[in-house]
């Protein structure tokens, strides 16, 4: 069965610092999905990448897939407040999708 | 507004009893799924569904029962709740089974 391995599993970062999270898949990738999950909330749907080399932005936030590595790259520029909370990977598996643990970020202001 | 809400959202039960908890989506997307999410483990899938009284089961579906009778209801019961069973558990939906899935904002149950 598909596995998704994300890293790190924590971090904390100073305002306004980038900060990348990984995601890496055991198997291939045919399309992944990142959410952002904010303490006692439901998971809020970010981006979905499906071709190699795919690129997509929303504000601040930059994903990319690199289907070779079997992997995806979350990148968050100029870290605010905001960004806080939990990223989670998500990648199709037949009619379902497998998660990633999460990484858990905080933002120092 | 339209969307997907779990009810309720705070539960606190014995464990033996049953339970039940409740998903409702007005999108009426075709997939439904239930999952679980522990410290640790993640988000674990329960069981899902690709239309109504179509089900399927998940990584974890023991001690789980489903029923979709409905297109945009998608129960999860605890027939005889137990302690392992504590955990916030999420609903989803989507209109594919390969595609995004839209949350609710989840049920925290504590079986004590």
């Amino acid at each position: 069965s598909q596995e998704l391995e994300q890293s790190p599993q924590s971090l904390i970062v100073q305002e306004g610092k980038n900060l990348t999270i990984n995601c890496t898949s055991s198997k291939t990738l045919y399309g992944l999905y990142w959410y952002k999950q904010k303490y006692g909330e439901g998971l809020i749907f970010l981006m979905m990448l499906q071709k190699g080399g795919e690129e997509k932005s929303h504000e601040k936030i930059t994903a990319k897939l690199d289907e070779k590595k079997q992997q995806s790259s979350l990148h968050i520029t100029a870290s605010q407040p905001s960004h806080a909370g939990i990223y989670l990977c998500g990648a199709d598996n037949g009619n379902k999708l497998v998660f990633g643990a999460g990484t858990i970020l905080r933002v120092k202001s | 507004d339209a969307g997907i809400t779990q009810s309720p959202r705070y539960k606190i039960t014995e464990t033996g009893r049953q339970v039940t908890l409740m998903c409702h989506q007005t999108w009426s997307h075709s997939y439904m799924f239930w999952y679980r999410q522990d410290l640790g483990h993640g988000l674990r899938l329960i069981y899902y569904s690709a239309a109504a009284d179509i089900t399927d089961k998940g990584e974890v579906p023991d001690g789980y029962v489903v029923s979709r009778s409905k297109t945009e209801n998608f129960p999860l019961t605890l027939e005889s709740a137990t302690r392992s069973q504590t955990s916030v558990y999420f609903c989803a939906s989507s209109g594919a089974g390969s595609g995004p899935q839209h949350f609710g904002d989840g049920t925290r149950l504590s079986i004590l």
